[in-house]
């Protein structure tokens, strides 16, 4: 256990289908990531979340919609995606500017049929 | 523009053997520098980084990075692998003056062979 938890572990869902992930983190870090990483292509940062401000969207869908309540808590509302959304996303939570490293959880392997 | 790149996607040794891992990055100032373990089906591992101050850094389960200015290099080494060392490696980098977004090389993948 990392003190990032990200659930559930494994979510399969079909096109029309709206659902959510979660991840946690009680290392008191203020900024929170997601990440996506697919097959053959390198570690995509899809969000950035300082203090629960988003600081950073790297021109993702907008079937991908992130939620921060707060610094603690952040969570990704997929809908309608597509079978290319196939992927593990992985959250990832730092102190200020994550010079530090990163703290990551184990992910979500999501299968979108 | 990539910032990081790392040659060789998969890399074979035998246990016992000099693990190298290698990875460049394109700044021109030097960046912090990262590496992370994965093992299947496992979120990412810091293994060490390289912040300030002494170039060469020591990580965890034996492994140690020289950061190398004058080559932009940040090469991963293990004197002697173990059949536990097989898993994907990631180099990395915040580059300076950046919001702190952590930037990903393609990743290298570690066969060991008994």
């Amino acid at each position: 256990e990392t003190g990032v938890t990200q659930t559930p572990r494994h979510l399969v869902m079909g096109m029309t289908n709206k659902k959510s992930l979660k991840c946690e983190q009680h290392l008191g870090h203020n900024a929170m990531y997601w990440y996506k990483q697919s097959a053959k292509k390198p570690l995509e940062l899809m969000f950035v979340y300082n203090f629960k401000e988003q600081t950073e969207n790297n021109s993702v869908p907008s079937r991908f919609s992130p939620e921060c309540p707060n610094s603690s808590h952040l969570f990704l509302h997929l809908h309608t995606l597509q079978p290319e959304d196939s992927a593990l996303y992985l959250c990832a939570s730092s102190q200020d500017r994550g010079i530090g490293g990163y703290t990551f959880g184990s992910g979500t392997r999501l299968t979108v049929v | 523009a990539q910032s990081v790149t790392q040659l060789g996607s998969h890399v074979s040794v035998s246990e016992g053997a000099l693990v190298l891992l290698r990875c460049n990055y394109s700044s021109s100032v030097p960046p912090y520098l990262f590496w992370y373990v994965q093992y299947p089906n496992q979120g990412l591992q810091l293994l060490l980084k390289y912040t300030t101050g002494a170039t060469l850094v020591k990580g965890i389960n034996g492994f140690e990075a020289e950061f190398k200015k004058s080559e932009t290099s940040f090469h991963l080494t293990k004197p002697s692998a173990h059949m536990s060392d097989a898993a994907e490696y990631f180099c990395a980098v915040i580059l300076s003056g950046n919001t702190g977004k952590l930037i990903f090389g393609q990743g290298t993948t570690l066969q060991v062979k008994p």
